[in-house]
C-alpha cells in the first residue's frame, strides 16, 4: 500500500524557516516524480512545487519561487519542502503528492496525482 | 497561470445527477487530456477521482464520470448520494500544475 507521511510543520514568525518532510513507503521512490501541494484555511488547493524522479528537475510556483527549495533523497525514501522567508500567506496545509505521466506526443508529461499524505499544517504569525 | 474557473457550489436531491464545470484554456485543459478531479471530504486529503479527463481508477464507483470538450471540462456524479457531499477540484498542466478553485457539492 502506498503510504505518504508529511512531518515538521508548526508554528513560525514571519521571516523564519521551516523545513517539511514527507516519508513514502509501498512503492519504489526513485521512479516517481513528487511535488508538494498546499491549501490555506478554507481556501482551495494551490500547486507549490515538483521534483522529477529522473533528473531531479525541480519546478516552483512564481509564488514561493526563490523562497522554498524542494528536495529529495531516494536512499530515505523522503521528500522535503525547505521554506525560507515565511510570509503569513504561507500558512496552509502542506501536502505531498505522487504524480503520475501520460503519453502525450510521444512525450511523457506530468499528468495528475494518485496518492497523497494526510498534509501537515505550517502557521506563520507572529 | 491562472487558477482554471469552477462553479463555487452545486446542490442536488439524493438520486439526481449533477455536473461540475470547470474551465481554462488553451494552454491546459484544452492542449491535451491532461485534466484530474479529486474529492475532498472535510478534514481529508484529497482522494483522485478522474484522471486523463475521462478515466476512473480504480476503486471509484462508476456513479462519476469525466468528459471533455475545448477549454472546458466537466465532471458528472449520477445517482447522487449523501456521501457525495465534499469540494471538488479539477487540476490540469500546461506550463505546471494548475487547480480549479473548487466546488463544494450539497446533497439536499
Amino acid at each position: 500500500e502506498v503510504q505518504l507521511v508529511e512531518s515538521g510543520g508548526g508554528l513560525v514568525k514571519p521571516g523564519g524557516s521551516l523545513r517539511l518532510s514527507c516519508a513514502a513507503s509501498g512503492f519504489t521512490f526513485s521512479s516517481y516524480s513528487l511535488n508538494w501541494v498546499r491549501q490555506a484555511p478554507g481556501k482551495g488547493l494551490e500547486w507549490v512545487s515538483s521534483i522529477s524522479w529522473s533528473r531531479g528537475d525541480k519546478y516552483y510556483a512564481d509564488s514561493v519561487k526563490g523562497r522554498f527549495t524542494i528536495s529529495r533523497d531516494n536512499a530515505k525514501n523522503s521528500l522535503y519542502l525547505q521554506m525560507n522567508s515565511l510570509r503569513a500567506e504561507d500558512t496552509a496545509i502542506y501536502y505531498c503528492a505522487r504524480e503520475r505521466v501520460t503519453m502525450v506526443q510521444e512525450t511523457l508529461s506530468p499528468s495528475f496525482f494518485d496518492s497523497w499524505g494526510q498534509g501537515t499544517l505550517v502557521t506563520v504569525s507572529s | 497561470q491562472s487558477a482554471l474557473t469552477q462553479p463555487a457550489s452545486v446542490s442536488g436531491s439524493p438520486g439526481q445527477s449533477i455536473t461540475i464545470s470547470c474551465t481554462g484554456t488553451s494552454s491546459d485543459v484544452g492542449s491535451y487530456n491532461i485534466v484530474s478531479w479529486y474529492q475532498q471530504l472535510p478534514g481529508e486529503a484529497p482522494k483522485l477521482m478522474i484522471y486523463e479527463a475521462s478515466k476512473r481508477p480504480s476503486g471509484v464507483s462508476s456513479r462519476f464520470s469525466g468528459s471533455k470538450s475545448g477549454n472546458t471540462a466537466s465532471l458528472t456524479i449520477s445517482g447522487l448520494q449523501a456521501e457525495d457531499e465534499a469540494d471538488y477540484y479539477c487540476c490540469s498542466y500546461g506550463d505546471n500544475f494548475v487547480f480549479g478553485t473548487g466546488t463544494k457539492v450539497t446533497v439536499l
